[in-house]
């Protein structure tokens, strides 16, 4: 079946360090991928998507690149903020929708002025 | 446009009663689904409905839970009776009928069975 394996951390950051939370997944055909991410007391947010190989996704200063090759999509940002503070999820969905998501555990991000 | 809503936000029971879950999608959107993420593992799918209809409900854990959508609105997941394992966070996330459509999801409730 498929599956989606990231670090759990939590994550500790200065901030403007530089990120990057590792994600590799397992999945028969050609999957869609993503990012949610869940700030404290709110739902899970779409933060961004790639549905082919090679294909970048980013939003907010977010970046994940579709590897095939690697079956990885490893989130960077460049520079933390605060307000970056967070879980974020890996997923990936069968296909091209974003029907049945199969998510990784979470990673817990912790941004310190 | 009002966002998916989730009731309650927060539910404490002792083993053995009953829970009803409850939630609001986003009108207009012909999907819903139930997710749940117990206390440090992976958020897993429960079910899909398509309006009225269940789609797949292949994530229900057992015949204690129970999902119901009425009418094709808003859907309630009932736990009968609780078990401990049964505490964690339940997402619900609705979408439009068309099948990139993105997931909006609520902002869960936190079930905690002593």
């Amino acid at each position: 079946g498929n599956s989606v394996t990231q670090m759990e951390g939590p994550v500790t950051l200065s901030e403007e360090a530089f990120l990057t939370i590792n994600c590799t997944y397992t999945a028969t055909g050609y999957p869609s991928l993503f990012w949610y991410v869940q700030y404290p007391g709110e739902g899970l947010q779409l933060l961004l998507k790639a549905t082919k190989a090679d294909d970048k996704g980013s939003n907010k200063g977010f970046e994940a690149t579709y590897r095939k090759e690697t079956t990885s999509f490893h989130l960077e940002k460049g520079s933390v903020q605060v307000s970056d503070s967070a879980v974020y999820f890996c997923a990936l969905s069968p296909l091209a929708g974003y029907q049945k998501v199969t998510f990784g555990i979470g990673t817990k991000l912790q941004v310190i002025p | 446009e009002a966002g998916v809503t989730q009731f309650p936000s927060h539910s404490v029971i002792e083993k053995g009663q009953t829970v009803t879950l409850r939630c609001d999608p986003i009108s207009g959107h012909d999907n819903l689904y139930w997710y749940r993420r117990v206390m440090g593992k992976e958020i897993k799918f429960l079910l899909h409905f398509v309006k009225e209809s269940k789609q797949d409900e292949s994530g229900m854990p057992n015949n204690r839970f129970l999902a119901e959508r009425t009418g094709g609105t808003y859907s309630t997941l009932k736990v009968q009776p609780a078990e401990l394992e049964d505490s964690g966070v339940y997402f619900c996330a609705s979408s439009q009928g068309r099948q990139n459509s993105p997931l909006h999801f609520g902002n869960g409730t936190r079930l905690t069975v002593t």
